[in-house]
Parts: structure tokens; C-alpha cells; sequence
């Protein structure tokens, strides 16, 4: 099955400043990438997505790239404010049928300071 | 729509009692999911179902049972609870076309504490 690694686990940056998130997965028949963003005590939610046929897609502050020679794509998000503090989850699944799941990284707690 | 419905929001259980967890969705999603979150840590599949009639488990169904007996509803059961099924359960959903696949859509969660 998919397999999703997720680092790092914890990160901490200045307001204004850029983080970024990496995430790898193992199957290489995986065609589509979400990132979730939880905020303490709710529950995650969906804040950008990118398909297998597209390298790059942009959202204001925030930005996805997917390598699928290399199996890995990352998360961006530049001009951090202090809002942007959560935890996020990468994930990773195939097209379709009946056994259609995502399988999730383990999280990155983003700490962003004032 | 109101989305994916989880009720309750919280519960204390004591050792060795049942409950069930309810999760409703509005969107005619075919896909329905549990997961549990243990703290600090990330999301672990339960029980999974792709239609009504149609359950599979997941990486962690032991202690669990699941039906889907209509497209809106996937309760999840919990019998004899212990210590270790302390945890926030997660129900979500998705659906799938001819084009393209989806992220899920999560519901509130709900706070179990087994002592």
C-alpha cells in the first residue's frame, strides 16, 4: 500500500517568513496530493490540492509542487503571519475504485511567532 | 448543506461499556471514512466504506464495527471500550467522478475518554 512521509514534524519561523513542508510517497500509480491544515481542537481542513498532470499550483500565500519522478511534492507558504499557526497534514492516493482512501503524512506543527 | 455531521461531541465511557458514534453526511457522497487522532499525532483509518452495503476496515478496526445501511449515515460502534480507544474520531467523506478524485470533507470530531 501507499506509504507518505512527512517532515519535519515540527516547525517554528519568524512572522513574514517563508516555511515549507516536504512529503514523499511510495506508489508511484498515486495521482492526486491534498494538504490539510488543523487548527488546535478543530478539524483538519482542506487548503490546496494538485493533480499528477500539473507541476506547480498557486493560492495567494500558498503554494504546492509535485515531482513525480522523484515522488515527493511540498507545501510553500510565504509572508507567514501568526494565523498561519496549525498543524498540517500531506496525503496522497490513486485514481478511484473500490478501494479509494487517502493515506496521510504524520503532520507538521507550524509555530509561527510574532 | 450542513456537510458531515458528527454527533456527540464529547463522551466519558468507563471500561467495558459500548456507544455509538454517529456521522451523517448531506452531499450524496459515495465514500465514507473513521479515523482516530490520538494527540499529537496523526490520522489513523479505522473503517472505510466505498457505498451502502459496502464496508472494509482499515489499519486499526480492532474494538470497532461499522455498518452503512443508507448513503447519508456510517456509524461507527464501539463495544467493550478501553483505555487505549481513548482518542478524537473523525468521520469524513468524499466522492468520486469519471474525471477526477477529491479530497474528503471532514466532520467536527468527536472527543471520546475511555476510564
Amino acid at each position: 500500500g501507499e506509504n507518505v512521509e512527512q517532515h519535519p514534524s515540527t516547525l517554528s519561523v519568524q512572522e513574514g517568513d517563508s516555511a515549507v513542508i516536504k512529503c514523499t510517497y511510495s506508489d508511484s500509480a498515486s495521482n492526486y496530493f491534498p494538504w490539510y491544515k488543523q487548527e488546535l481542537g478543530k478539524r483538519p481542513q482542506l487548503i490546496i490540492d494538485i493533480r499528477s498532470n500539473v507541476g506547480e499550483k498557486k493560492d495567494q500565500r500558498i503554494a504546492v509542487t509535485l515531482n513525480k519522478t522523484a515522488k515527493h511534492f511540498s507545501l510553500h507558504i510565504t509572508e507567514t503571519q501568526p494565523e498561519d499557526s496549525a498543524v498540517y497534514f500531506c496525503a496522497a492516493s490513486t485514481r478511484g475504485g473500490s478501494n479509494y482512501k487517502l493515506t496521510f503524512g504524520k503532520g507538521t506543527l507550524l509555530t509561527v511567532n510574532p | 448543506n450542513a456537510g458531515v455531521t458528527q454527533t456527540p461531541k464529547f463522551r466519558i465511557l468507563k471500561i467495558g461499556q459500548s456507544m455509538t458514534l454517529q456521522c451523517t453526511q448531506d452531499m450524496n457522497h459515495n465514500y465514507m471514512y473513521w479515523y482516530r487522532q490520538d494527540p499529537g499525532m496523526g490520522l489513523k483509518l479505522i473503517y472505510y466504506s466505498v457505498g451502502a452495503g459496502i464496508t472494509d476496515k482499515g489499519e486499526v478496526p480492532n474494538g470497532y464495527n461499522v455498518s452503512r445501511s443508507t448513503t447519508e449515515d456510517f456509524p461507527l460502534r464501539l463495544e467493550l471500550a478501553a483505555p487505549s480507544q481513548t482518542s478524537v474520531y473523525f468521520c469524513a467523506s468524499t466522492t468520486l467522478d469519471g474525471r477526477a478524485n477529491y479530497g474528503y470533507t471532514f466532520g467536527s470530531g468527536t472527543r471520546l475518554t475511555v476510564v
